[in-house]
């Protein structure tokens, strides 16, 4: 079983489009956290949030506590967006951290 | 960028040896974690520690130690490596708990 659903899995867009990547997740949380890892692996963290809604820069992400359900969108994507996007929650007891399988993002020039 | 630092970044060794990988910040943050990400799955956490010479399990910490003797190392070892534990490992830090995590490079380790 997964605490944590991200979809889609994979996703390719045309450079320019708007670009909405989804997360779910089975349990309660103190904070939810997007990532990013690029091809040869570097792990980033983008946003963590436990409510509301953040942006930096053409990204922005949201999410929905009641419905346990966040969003990541990139305005105006750019082949240099082209990464995983992990989504991972940490817990409010004890110190653990579920991580989603990622979503695989390319953007075509 | 955090100061996190892995050592060796690449290792291919055999079934029964031991290996030992290196985690090493300059950021005096509190928590220190080990993962492992294969395909397939997630990150999964292995080990942690909240201190110097406090350490947990995590998900997936069988065939695995740990040991933290100063705030700035935590060490991850292989007793006697096998092929499932071919996988590449990240090193994370933290300040607090519930903070964002900040990741090293990673290591790839190849166990034949």
């Amino acid at each position: 079983k997964n605490e944590v659903e991200q979809s889609p899995q994979n996703l390719t867009a045309q450079e320019g489009e708007f670009i909405t990547i989804n997360c779910s997740y089975s349990v309660g949380i103190s904070a939810l956290h997007w990532l990013q890892q690029h091809p040869g692996g570097g792990i980033v963290s983008l946003f963590m949030l436990s409510s509301g809604k953040k942006k930096h820069g053409r990204l922005i992400a949201t999410i929905n506590i009641q419905e346990k359900h966040s969003s990541l969108h990139i305005t105006a994507s750019h082949p240099r967006d082209s990464a995983v996007y992990i989504c991972a929650v940490s817990l409010p007891t004890g110190n653990q951290f579920y991580f989603g399988t990622g979503t695989s993002l390319t953007v075509i020039p | 960028d955090a100061g996190i630092t892995q050592s060796p970044r690449h290792k291919v060794t055999e079934t029964g040896t031991p290996v030992t990988l290196r985690c090493h910040q300059t950021e005096n943050h509190r928590y220190m974690y080990w993962y492992r990400q294969d395909p397939g799955h997630g990150l999964r956490l292995i080990h942690y520690s909240y201190g110097v010479k406090d350490t947990d399990k995590g998900e997936v910490s069988d065939g695995y130690s740990v040991s933290r003797s100063k705030t700035e190392d935590f060490l991850l070892t292989l007793e006697s490596a096998t092929s499932s534990q071919t996988s590449v490992y990240f090193c994370a830090i933290s300040e607090q708990v519930t903070d964002t995590q900040y990741f090293g490079p990673g290591t790839r380790l190849t166990v034949l």
